[in-house]
């Protein structure tokens, strides 16, 4: 079974620039998610999508973080313009179920 | 306060002890727990996932849950270099609700 990939693996920006970043779940997965992991701290939650809906989006800063499940299946996530507080890794999941989250390798970015 | 406290070591051991890893949290009402493994420059992985109070065993992984105090475990028994890795301990409470993740304890095994 071939696990969550995302892309690109590295980006590195200077503050106020657009970045974005694509997660494609594991297939036949419901639920999907991004995670904002700052160094030394654990994954927090952007926003959780249940096919192409939006279940929680409630800690996405929305004056600059978007996000979409385009037909329930790849996501996007943007942000514009960046700030240097945005470094970061940026997690995908999907989950079949309610809790059993699967893991991408990330998006390291850096913001200058 | 945060809602799920955990510390951050890091923690180093030789090579076959015993590694305990413990979170607390606030929300009575977290019911699921959770712990992941994850590997420097890698995405976490699901080691244990547990229902309620009690004990789940999983070769020489035991997750350990007390409701009434709040409090999680993670053993490892006979640890290995390659049980190095930041174990992060996860909680929601059910349905499609947020997980709400700890900091992380950062684990070294030493041969």
């Amino acid at each position: 079974e071939a696990g969550v990939a995302q892309s690109p693996r590295y980006k590195i920006i200077e503050k106020r620039q657009s970045v974005a970043f694509w997660c494609n779940p594991i297939s036949g997965h419901a639920t999907l998610y991004w995670y904002q992991q700052i160094l030394g701290q654990g994954p927090k939650l952007l926003i959780q999508f249940q096919n192409n809906g939006v279940v929680d989006d409630s800690q996405l800063p929305k004056d600059r973080f978007s996000a979409e499940r385009l037909k329930g299946v790849d996501s996007t996530l943007k942000i514009q313009p960046a700030k240097l507080e945005d470094s970061a890794v940026y997690l995908c999941a999907s989950s079949p179920t309610d809790n059993e989250q699967f893991f991408g390798p990330g998006t390291r970015l850096t913001v200058l | 306060q945060k809602e799920v406290e955990q510390d951050p070591g890091p923690l180093s051991v030789p090579e076959g002890a015993i590694v305990s890893l413990n979170c607390t949290y606030s929300n009575s009402a977290f019911q699921y727990f959770m712990w992941y493994r994850q590997y420097s420059r890698k995405g976490p992985e699901l080691l244990m996932y547990t229902y309620s109070s009690g004990n789940k065993e999983d070769g020489r992984f035991t997750a350990q849950v007390d409701k009434s105090s709040k409090y999680i475990s993670l053993f490892i028994r006979d640890s290995q270099p390659s049980d190095s890795a930041t174990y992060l301990c996860a909680m929601n409470s059910g349905g499609y609700q947020k997980v709400t993740f700890g900091t992380g304890t950062k684990l070294q095994v030493i041969p």
